[in-house]
C-alpha cells in the first residue's frame, strides 16, 4: 500500500465546507484511495473511495489531481457530528490484506 | 451496509484474569476476521487476522499466548486476553470481511473498552 500523508489536525466552522487534503504520492495505478473516519471511542466508517475520477455520496465528495498524486475529502457543510478523525488509506482494490491506517487528521467542527 | 457487532462494549478487570471479546458479523458470512487495538490519541494497529477455521496470523510483536483468538464459525470470532496487565489496557475493535470481498467492504465493529486495574 502507498504511504499517505496527512495533516494532523484541522478545524472547521459549522456550517462550512470540510476539505481535508490527503498526499500519496507514491500511489500505483492500481491502487484506490479510500477514506474512513473514526469518531470518538468507536469503529472505524466507511466514507467514500474512488481510482481517479472524482466521486460523491450522501455523505462527502472525494476530489483526486490527474496526477493522482494527492486527493481532497470534502465534507460540504460540516456539523458538529462531523467531528472525527479522518483516515486516507492507499490500497489496492481487491481483498488481499486488511485495511493499515496511518495517523489520520483530527477534524474539530466548531460551532 | 453490513454490521459488526462485539460484546461486551467495555470491560473492567482485576490484573492477572482473562477477558473474552465477541465480535459477531450480523448479516453475512465473514470469512476473514480482524483484530485492531488502539490506545489513546493513537491510531488503529492491527494485532492478528484470523480466516474461519484456520489459526489465526500474528502481526509481528503481538504475542499469541497472550491474545487468544478463535474464529470458529463465519459469524463469530473471540479475542481472549489472558492474565490480562494494565499495559493491556486499550480499544479493542474488530473487522470482518465476506468472501471474495473487495478492500472496502471491511467492516469495523463499535469497539470494546478494556481497562486492567
Amino acid at each position: 500500500d502507498a504511504k499517505t500523508t496527512q495533516p494532523t489536525s484541522m478545524d472547521c466552522a459549522e456550517g462550512r465546507a470540510a476539505n481535508l487534503p490527503c498526499n500519496h504520492s507514491t500511489i500505483s495505478g492500481n491502487e484506490y484511495v479510500y477514506w474512513y473516519r473514526q469518531i470518538h471511542s468507536q469503529g472505524p466508517q466507511y466514507i467514500i473511495h474512488g481510482l481517479k475520477n472524482n466521486e460523491t455520496n450522501e455523505m462527502a465528495s472525494l476530489i483526486i489531481t490527474e496526477d493522482r498524486k494527492s486527493s481532497t475529502l470534502i465534507l460540504p457543510h460540516a456539523t458538529l457530528r462531523d467531528t472525527a478523525v479522518y483516515y486516507c488509506i492507499a490500497k489496492g482494490y481487491n481483498a488481499g490484506n486488511m485495511l493499515t491506517f496511518g495517523g489520520g487528521t483530527r477534524l474539530m467542527v466548531k460551532p | 451496509g453490513a454490521v459488526v457487532s462485539q460484546h461486551p462494549s467495555w470491560v473492567i478487570c482485576k490484573s492477572g484474569t482473562s477477558v473474552k471479546i465477541e465480535c459477531r458479523s450480523l448479516d453475512f458470512q465473514a470469512t476473514t476476521m480482524f483484530w485492531y487495538r488502539q490506545f489513546p490519541k493513537q491510531s488503529l494497529m492491527l494485532m492478528a487476522t484470523s480466516n474461519e477455521g484456520s489459526k489465526a496470523t500474528y502481526e509481528q510483536g503481538v504475542e499469541k499466548d497472550k491474545f487468544l483468538i478463535n474464529h470458529a464459525s463465519l459469524t463469530l470470532s473471540t479475542l481472549t486476553v489472558t492474565s490480562a496487565h494494565p499495559e493491556d489496557s486499550s480499544f479493542y475493535i474488530c473487522s470482518a470481511r465476506g468472501a471474495g470481498g473487495i478492500a472496502y467492504e471491511q467492516y469495523f465493529g463499535p469497539g470494546t473498552r478494556l481497562t486492567v486495574t
